[in-house]
Formats: C-alpha cells, sequence, structure tokens
C-alpha cells in the first residue's frame, strides 16, 4: 500500500534563509511524487512532480525537489524564503500502475517570519 | 495548460436541503475525476473516484446515497450533498485527470455551509 508521510506540521524560517519541508513515501511499484502549494482559502497549485525521469526536479517559485529512492524522500526545498510562500504544502504519491488514487501527506504549514 | 473549475465556489444552504457542485474541465477531457473533502487545517480526504459513464467507487465510510456523484461528460462530474446536515460543511473539491496522465489538475474548491 502506498503511504506518504510529512514529517514536520509546521515549520518556520526566516525570510531570505532555505526552506526544507520533508517528506518520505512508500511504494511498492515506481512512484510519481508531487508537491502542491495551497494557500489560505485558496485551492491547490502544483508546485513540482517527479515522474521517473530526472532525480532533482525544479517547479515554480524557486522551489525543487530531489527523489532518493535509497531513502524515500522527495524533500522540498527553497534556497531563500519569501514572505509570499507562507502557505500550507502537502506532497502526494501516486502509482498509475497500480490504482487510480493519489494519496496526501497531513500537510506542512510554512511560516514565514520578516 | 490544464483548467478545471468548480461552481459555486460558495454556497450556503439549510439543513435538509440538496446541494449540488458542478465540475468541469475547461480544456481537455478528463477520464477520470476525483472529489475530496477537506477539514479545517486538515488534509485532503478522497471521496470518491468517477469514471465516465460508469459508477463511482466511494471510499471507505463515505456514504454513497447521501454524496451522489454524476459523470455523465468528459468535461463535467457532479456532486450533490443529499438532505445536508452542519456536518457536511466543509470545503469540497475535485480534481480531473486526462487519459494517460499521471496528473491530476484541481479545481478551487467549494466551500458547503449547512446552517
Amino acid at each position: 500500500a502506498q503511504s506518504v508521510t510529512q514529517l514536520d506540521s509546521h515549520v518556520s524560517v526566516s525570510e531570505g534563509t532555505p526552506v526544507l519541508l520533508r517528506c518520505n513515501y512508500s511504494s511498492s511499484y515506481s512512484p510519481s511524487l508531487f508537491w502542491y502549494v495551497q494557500h489560505p482559502n485558496k485551492g491547490l497549485q502544483l508546485l513540482l512532480k517527479y515522474t521517473s525521469a530526472a532525480t532533482l526536479v525544479k517547479g515554480i517559485n524557486g522551489f525543487e525537489a530531489e527523489f532518493k529512492k535509497s531513502e524515500t524522500s522527495f524533500h522540498l526545498t527553497k534556497p531563500s524564503a519569501h514572505m509570499s510562500d507562507a502557505a500550507e504544502y502537502f506532497c502526494v504519491v501516486s502509482d498509475m500502475n497500480r490504482d487510480d488514487k493519489i494519496i496526501f501527506g497531513k500537510g506542512t504549514r510554512l511560516h514565514i517570519l520578516p | 495548460g490544464a483548467v478545471v473549475s468548480q461552481h459555486p465556489s460558495r454556497v450556503i444552504c439549510k439543513s435538509g436541503t440538496s446541494v449540488k457542485i458542478e465540475c468541469r474541465s475547461l480544456d481537455f477531457q478528463a477520464t477520470t475525476m476525483f472529489w475530496y473533502r477537506q477539514f479545517p487545517k486538515q488534509s485532503l480526504m478522497l471521496m470518491a473516484t468517477s469514471n465516465e459513464g460508469s459508477k463511482a467507487t466511494y471510499e471507505q465510510g463515505v456514504e454513497k446515497d447521501k454524496f451522489l456523484i454524476n459523470h455523465a461528460s468528459l468535461t463535467l462530474s457532479t456532486l450533490t450533498v443529499t438532505s445536508a446536515h452542519p456536518e457536511d460543511s466543509s470545503f469540497y473539491i475535485c480534481s480531473a485527470r486526462a487519459v494517460k496522465s499521471v496528473e491530476q489538475y484541481f479545481g478551487p474548491g467549494t466551500r458547503l455551509t449547512v446552517t
């Protein structure tokens, strides 16, 4: 069975400092992995996705994530946080070869300190 | 790129009434659509998966007679909350996936408040 664990429910960083949001997954097959961002009272926006191509994936707004199969991780990073990055971030795993479902992590709330 | 719309964005209804939420894929054909529910400050919970022209598959614990899902065309799915109660108040989000695609495109969500 697939599962995804976001290790931190809240992360606080100062503006201009690096961001690290951690995600570990479990999948019996080769998964597709995604990061979505949700701003308050808004829908979901895709940041980036991994679908078995390059292991380092670059997304929008300066975010990137690295797929590490040996560590079953897909952590989201950004070199320098901006105030507008404050939001909820969801790590998502999907296995199209097995079923239609995607599994959401519980989310990480990113706080940006001035 | 792929856009999914939801209507209405917000709805307030009285307890006991029914509410219909529409989910449309605007620029692609969605063979599969998904309905999620999000409680405040929580993650999304998959309610059901629907394939065009067939019955929806509901997740365990989701009442299919209460949450009626119809996916009559490749661009439209509807979720009807029947006999709504205050505990049905939530943020409902749909997503759509095109043929042979791994990615789901999410709608902006519908805030349902049952008074």
